[in-house]
């Protein structure tokens, strides 16, 4: 089982449209967590940090919770330019990160 | 401008041959970690480093060396490169892994070994 878990999709979605993205993780010794977006196999870019009280930026809003082992992203009124892979990451505070391999997610007109 | 750069961005070489990929942040982060990517993959960890002269092993150290002589620098050496390590490789850095601060990366190398 992989340390960290994360619905490949592809999400297809209308712009408008709500579309929420989960990422289970194993390690209950991990200490903090993230979104990151990459596009077309660029470098990944921090979308946001991920907390127990919920985090929000806009159209986006991530979730943490620590019982279930799961963060969440969830973007309200998706754009074309939201389309892009969806990466979660989670640290420990030794050092040792890992990624989820990825949603993908497409928008269309 | 704050920046992770990696250098060669692409790099086509044969098996065997010793290659080094550069690393450099101008931040002054303590933590610098590299990752390759693969189709179907998201990044995996090959090696990283809290702070000058600690490094330690990710997922997928084998085949790679690393060294953190200045805080600034992580360069990863490959010492005899197989076709099995044709990836793309990120470097990123940060202030400390397990606070809320996320990872700058570089732009990538796109390594192929022929």
């Amino acid at each position: 089982r992989k340390e960290v878990e994360q619905d490949p999709g592809p999400f297809n979605v209308p712009e408008g449209a709500t579309v929420a993205f989960n990422c289970t993780y194993s390690n209950s010794a991990s200490q903090s967590f993230f979104w990151y977006r990459q596009d077309c196999r660029k470098e990944p870019k921090l979308l946001m940090s991920v907390y127990s009280s919920g985090n929000e930026d806009g159209r986006f809003t991530a979730q943490l919770n620590r019982a279930s082992q799961y963060i969440s992203l969830l973007i309200r009124d998706s754009k074309l330019s939201d389309s892009a892979t969806y990466l979660c990451v989670v640290n420990t505070n030794a050092g040792k990160s890992t990624f989820g391999d990825g949603t993908t997610l497409t928008v269309k007109p | 401008e704050a920046q992770v750069t990696q250098n060669p961005r692409y790099l086509i070489t044969v098996t065997g041959k010793k290659l080094t990929v550069t690393c450099s942040q101008n931040m002054n982060h303590e933590y610098m970690s590299w990752y390759r990517q693969d189709p179907g993959l998201g990044l995996r960890q090959i090696y990283y480093s809290m702070n000058v002269e600690v490094t330690d092993k990710g997922d997928v150290p084998e085949g790679y060396k690393v060294s953190r002589k200045e805080k600034r620098n992580f360069p990863l050496i490959l010492e005899s490169p197989s076709p099995n390590q044709t990836s793309l490789y990120f470097c990123a850095s940060s202030w400390t892994p397990g606070l809320d601060y996320g990872y700058t990366f570089g732009s990538g190398t796109r390594l192929t070994v022929v």
